[in-house]
């Protein structure tokens, strides 16, 4: 298996613009995160699905951004409109249990100007 | 919110030696985990310890917990340069609860 694929790797855009950031789990892997990295907050958790399903979004931080999982092998994150403090590292993970380990994706550094 | 919070935030030592680090968390747990991050990349899986487990090793890994204090720590032994990484402990509480991450450790091995 090639593991969590993200796309793009690497993402720059203007405030105000949409993004959609991409990410293909592992195969037969049921839960799907979406984290956001940043020096001054760490890693945060954004959003996870279980089963496509999306079970815990209080981490998104404003209604800016969104996700879907449209099926088992693809969930993008959207942000729209696009603000400078957005710009951070956004990692997809998943796992086989929501309580195994987590495989994370090389992750998108988006910078927003 | 953060659960755990690693100890140091920084260390530096020379390849040889043995590095130490550790996590704190607020609540009682099921599973704690370690992971590594390597500049530029994805964490990485290194090792899970169960809440009834003490002790487990992996490699030149050793993970210790100690649930009366909430305290777990991470031994590398004999580091090598390629274990400058950032590593991070993450603990889920009981039930099916995401993992929460803490903020890290960045180990510097000089060789």
């Amino acid at each position: 298996d090639a593991g969590v694929i993200q796309s793009p790797r690497h993402e720059v855009t203007e405030m105000g613009q949409e993004v959609t950031l991409r990410c293909k789990p592992i195969s037969g892997h049921d839960y799907l995160f979406w984290y956001r990295q940043t020096m001054m907050r760490g890693l945060e958790l954004l959003i996870y699905f279980n089963n496509n399903v999306p079970i815990d979004d209080s981490g998104m931080p404003e209604d800016r951004f969104s996700a879907k999982m449209p099926n088992a092998s693809f969930s993008t994150l959207k942000i729209q409109p696009s603000e400078p403090r957005d710009s951070a590292v956004y990692f997809c993970a998943s796992s086989l249990t929501g309580l195994n380990e987590q495989f994370f994706g090389p992750g998108t550094r988006l910078t927003v100007l | 919110s953060q659960q755990g919070e690693e100890d140091p935030q920084a260390l530096s030592i020379q390849e040889g030696e043995n590095a130490t680090m550790n996590c704190s968390y607020k609540t009682s747990i099921n599973n704690l985990q370690w992971y590594r991050q390597n500049s530029g990349r994805g964490l990485v899986h290194l090792i899970l310890i169960r809440s009834n487990e003490r002790e487990k090793h992996s490699g030149r890994l050793r993970v210790t917990l100690d649930t009366s204090k909430k305290s777990s720590s991470l031994l590398i032994t004999a580091s090598r340069a390629a274990d400058t990484a950032s590593y991070f402990c993450a603990t889920d509480t009981s039930g099916n609860t995401p993992l929460v991450f803490g903020k890290g450790t960045r180990l510097s091995v000089i060789a």
